[in-house]
């Protein structure tokens, strides 16, 4: 069955380092998605992606992060210079279309800023 | 805005026994989705089961059932026959339906112990 896959499954960097996650979404899907979960609260909404840009973005999604589809199959999360405060899990999804469809999700990707 | 409230941070079932799940929304939108997602200690999310505002029979995947109120707003979750497999943390989400980002909003999640 297919599923989105992210790696890696944890990451610990230095504050202030940029950081980069990765994810495969599911092959025929067309929208893509990060969501942030910090640890014991609900999961918040960062950004979706679809046809190669951003189409909505959250508060959370500031300069700091990008999004990025460098190639047919990746599609990717850069947090520039990363802060105490971005410790999380973060989730890469997918869904074959915006409207009307469920999201995959990945397994995640647990963020430790240290 | 639309917002999604699970009132239940915390849950307990008996091995077999039958257990619900309240979530309830605000939106003023008539074209929406709802959604259950579990979140076992593994931290993936899996999609439980879904829910067409349109439609009016409430949706069920084996032994998980909904019960939709759109007029109240809400959507609880029935988990049937519980099993240790089913402890994990819930969440509900709404998508809204002319979206054309597919944003999910999530409840605050509830988490289900089972005890054999």
């Amino acid at each position: 069955e297919p599923e989105v896959t992210q790696t890696p499954s944890h990451q610990v960097t230095q504050m202030g380092q940029e950081v980069i996650l990765r994810c495969v979404p599911i092959s025929n899907h067309l929208y893509f998605y990060w969501y942030r979960q910090i640890l014991g609260q609900k999961v918040e909404f960062l950004v979706s992606f679809y046809n190669n840009e951003i189409s909505e973005k959250s508060e959370i999604f500031d300069d700091q992060f990008s999004v990025e589809r460098p190639d047919g199959s990746n599609f990717t999360l850069k947090i520039r210079s990363t802060k105490l405060e971005d410790s999380a899990m973060y989730f890469c999804a997918s869904s074959v279309w915006g409207k009307r469809t469920e999201a995959f999700f990945g397994q995640g990707t647990r963020l430790t800023v240290v | 805005a639309q917002t999604v409230t699970q009132s239940q941070p915390e849950m307990s079932v008996q091995e077999a026994e039958t257990v619900t799940l309240s979530c309830t929304y605000d939106t003023s939108e008539s074209d929406y989705y709802l959604f259950w997602y579990k979140q076992p200690p593994s931290r993936q999310m899996i999609l439980v089961i879904r829910q067409e505002a349109y439609k009016q029979q409430n949706a069920t995947e084996n032994r998980f059932s909904v019960n939709f109120q759109k007029a109240a707003k809400s959507f609880s979750l029935k988990i049937s026959d519980s099993q240790l497999g089913d402890a994990a943390m819930y969440f509900c989400a709404y998508l809204h339906g002319s979206s054309n980002t597919g944003k999910l909003i999530f409840g605050q999640g509830t988490t289900l112990q089972v005890k054999p």
